[in-house]
């Protein structure tokens, strides 16, 4: 069964540096997401991506933030300058139909 | 985004089946209800979704309210690989984000 996989399945950063998280949607799928949770809180949303152009973004998404299409299979969540907040499980999505997740990249801002 | 309630925590015991309870008073016309789990330390999971009427696939059963204010998830056997913190939301189908709440801690007992 198709699946969205992600890399790395963990990452280390110091503060202020910047970070490229991948993802592999499922390869028929045209619509694709980020979200985070934070350590004990709820799953958050942070863009969605449709046509090589950000359909929807949320408050959390700001300038330091950006999502890219390189290549017909890749798409990165790009953060600029971490912050210790940043600090979150980040999780892809792909939707034909139904948004199918990947199983993260923990993000650690040391 | 249209809101959500459901129990913080359920107990149930292995082999049996499990029966969780969402309110959606508000719902509109257009919202899908979808229910997603996420097992621990892992991204969230597709179960199952639907409109109107009572929906079964290999996971689960969801059985719609005729008014549509209230649905179930039904886990007709529980494993202990079951044991997962569920999410009842809506998604309106222009609307392209998923709206995590707390979701409904489900533990199994052996």
């Amino acid at each position: 069964e198709p699946e969205v996989t992600q890399t790395p399945s963990h990452q280390v950063t110091q503060m202020g540096q910047e970070v490229i998280l991948r993802c592999v949607p499922i390869s028929n799928h045209l619509y694709f997401y980020w979200y985070r949770q934070i350590l004990g809180q709820k799953v958050e949303f942070l863009v969605s991506f449709y046509n090589n152009e950000i359909s929807e973004k949320s408050e959390i998404f700001d300038d330091q933030f950006s999502v890219e299409r390189p290549d017909g299979s890749n798409f990165t969540l790009k953060i600029r300058s971490t912050k210790l907040e940043d600090s979150a499980m980040y999780f892809c999505a792909s939707r034909e139909k139904t948004q199918y997740f990947g199983p993260g990249t923990r993000l650690l801002v040391l | 985004d249209a809101k959500t309630t459901q129990p913080n925590s359920m107990e149930s015991n292995e082999e049996e089946p499990v029966h969780l309870p969402c309110n959606h008073s508000t719902i509109s016309g257009t919202d899908y209800i979808h229910w997603y789990r996420q097992l621990p330390s892992q991204g969230p999971e597709y179960v199952i979704h639907g409109l109107t009427s009572n929906v079964n696939n290999r996971m689960a059963s969801l059985a719609i309210a005729e008014d549509r204010k209230s649905s179930t998830l039904i886990l007709h056997r529980a494993t202990l690989r079951d044991a997962a913190v569920y999410y009842c939301i809506l998604r309106d189908c222009g609307n392209n984000r998923l709206a995590f709440g707390k979701g409904n801690q489900v533990v199994v007992i052996p």
